[in-house]
């Protein structure tokens, strides 16, 4: 699978915005951009995942860079629930069944 | 239940000693995922099941490890001869069909400790 590259960790106050990167510079075309969080002592939890277009659902949005050697998770407004470790991970098209996590990004919120 | 269930959710076992570890996946879910996450770590990939059938081991780190999920719904991973290495957190998930687009469930994990 292809590697992401992510911060170690980021800080944020409550009820503001969040966008936390992701680099992915060596995405191939059939590679799906997944972010999953997990919160302290749970499995992780889908949060969304998108191909080439920008995505929104109800708990974030995913804006997908034109070359797709890059992408931001926001998070519109932080609550101190969305303290979490958030992985980005690229699944291959043709083998997707299998994810790829590395260490993530710590997100604290602040209150 | 709505979600993944897994039992245990914590096992402590003597070094050499076989264990069970259950997962119950959403009701309807055909395909099923274990992974397993070391402290500090993000979750390794260690075997998949479509059905009943196990369609990709590739993770299993040595054939002391070992899944089944005989009637496609509730799967068992078994470790046998258990080393103080096996210490970590065994995830399950599932999703309503093969493939990472469907988005994974995760249980809440089994905290194995090999002392």
């Amino acid at each position: 699978d292809a590697k992401t590259t992510q911060p170690n960790s980021m800080e944020s106050n409550e009820e503001e915005p969040v966008h936390l990167p992701c680099n992915h510079s060596t995405i191939s075309g059939t590679d799906y951009i997944h972010w999953y969080r997990q919160l302290p002592s749970q499995g992780p939890e889908y949060v969304i995942h998108g191909l080439t277009s920008n995505v929104n659902n109800r708990m974030a949005s995913l804006a997908i860079a034109e070359d797709r050697k890059s992408s931001t998770l926001i998070l519109h407004r932080a609550t101190l629930r969305d303290a979490a470790v958030y992985y980005c991970i690229l699944s291959d098209g043709g083998s997707n069944y299998k994810l790829t996590f590395g260490k993530g990004t710590l997100l604290t919120v602040n209150p | 239940g709505a979600g993944v269930s897994q039992t245990p959710s914590n096992k402590v076992t003597e070094k050499g000693k076989y264990v069970e570890l259950r997962c119950d996946p959403i009701s309807g879910h055909t395909a099923l995922y274990w992974y397993r996450q070391s402290l500090g770590q993000g979750p390794e990939f260690l075997i998949y099941f479509q059905g009943t059938g196990a369609a990709d081991d590739s993770g299993l780190p040595n054939d002391r490890f070992f899944a089944v999920r005989p009637e496609g719904s509730v799967s068992t991973l078994k470790i046998q001869r258990t080393e103080r290495g096996d210490s970590a957190v065994y995830l399950c998930a599932s999703s309503p069909n093969l493939g990472s687009n469907y988005g994974y469930t995760f249980g809440s994990g089994t905290r194995l400790t090999v002392v």
